[in-house]
């Protein structure tokens, strides 16, 4: 049972353009859900994350939209730059139980052409 | 550069084999988490620890175990190794449980012949 549902699978962006990427998921109980940005040959590495008592977060391009009654949230990576190129991953926790290993959603792999 | 620690970066084995894979957190931090990363099931949770104690358990095998020390490294034992066992493992770690951001290390690469 896939529990975070990310897309799309790969994304081409030009550079300067809006790169959005969109999971959503179906456990109630998530209250926690972070982005990481993973590049090859590395672990991931945590991007930005949101609680469900807001409805977006940002942190410099990157902004966190999140809509918890039909259970979807989107990464939007503004001014998308070729130095962006990489999987991102979504991902859910049901944190607030406070021992939970994040479920992640399947990656998109993003490519910025310059 | 997370901070967190694993060893080894590459490892072959053949199947029925056991491995084990250890992984030190940064420094101050309680919980360790290992992950898998294959290219058909993405990354999935394995289990966590939290001060030496179990703390939460996901997608993993009976063959599979894991334990965290008193100095709160951890180590991550696959046992009876089968072709299906080949990925990334990464163990990841932060300072309690939670909402607290996990960090995580460069990966062990395993390969089952």
């Amino acid at each position: 049972q896939q529990q975070v549902k990310q897309s799309p699978q790969s994304l081409i962006v030009q550079k300067g353009g809006i790169s959005i990427i969109n999971c959503a998921y179906e456990n109630t109980a998530f209250d926690y859900f972070p982005w990481y940005q993973q590049f090859p040959g590395k672990g991931p590495a945590l991007l930005i994350a949101i609680r469900p008592d807001v409805s977006e977060k940002k942190e410099g391009r990157f902004t966190i939209s999140f809509n918890k009654s039909a259970k979807q949230f989107s990464l939007h990576i503004m001014d998308s730059q070729p130095g962006d190129s990489a999987t991102y991953f979504c991902a859910a926790s049901a944190a607030g139980g406070g021992a939970d290993g994040l479920t992640f959603g399947k990656g998109t792999h993003l490519i910025i052409q310059p | 550069d997370s901070g967190v620690t694993q060893t080894p970066k590459h490892l072959i084995t053949a199947t029925g084999q056991r491995v084990t894979l250890r992984c030190s957190p940064r420094s101050g931090d309680l919980s360790v988490y290992w992950y898998q990363q294959s290219l058909d099931q993405g990354l999935q949770f394995l289990i966590q620890y939290y001060n030496g104690e179990e703390r939460a358990k996901g997608n993993i095998l009976e063959r599979f175990s894991a334990q965290q020390f008193p100095d709160l490294h951890s180590e991550l034992n696959l046992s009876s190794l089968e072709l299906g066992d080949s990925a990334l493992y990464f163990c990841a770690s932060s300072v309690g449980a939670g909402v607290d951001t996990q960090y995580f290390g460069p990966g062990t690469r395993l390969t089952v012949l």
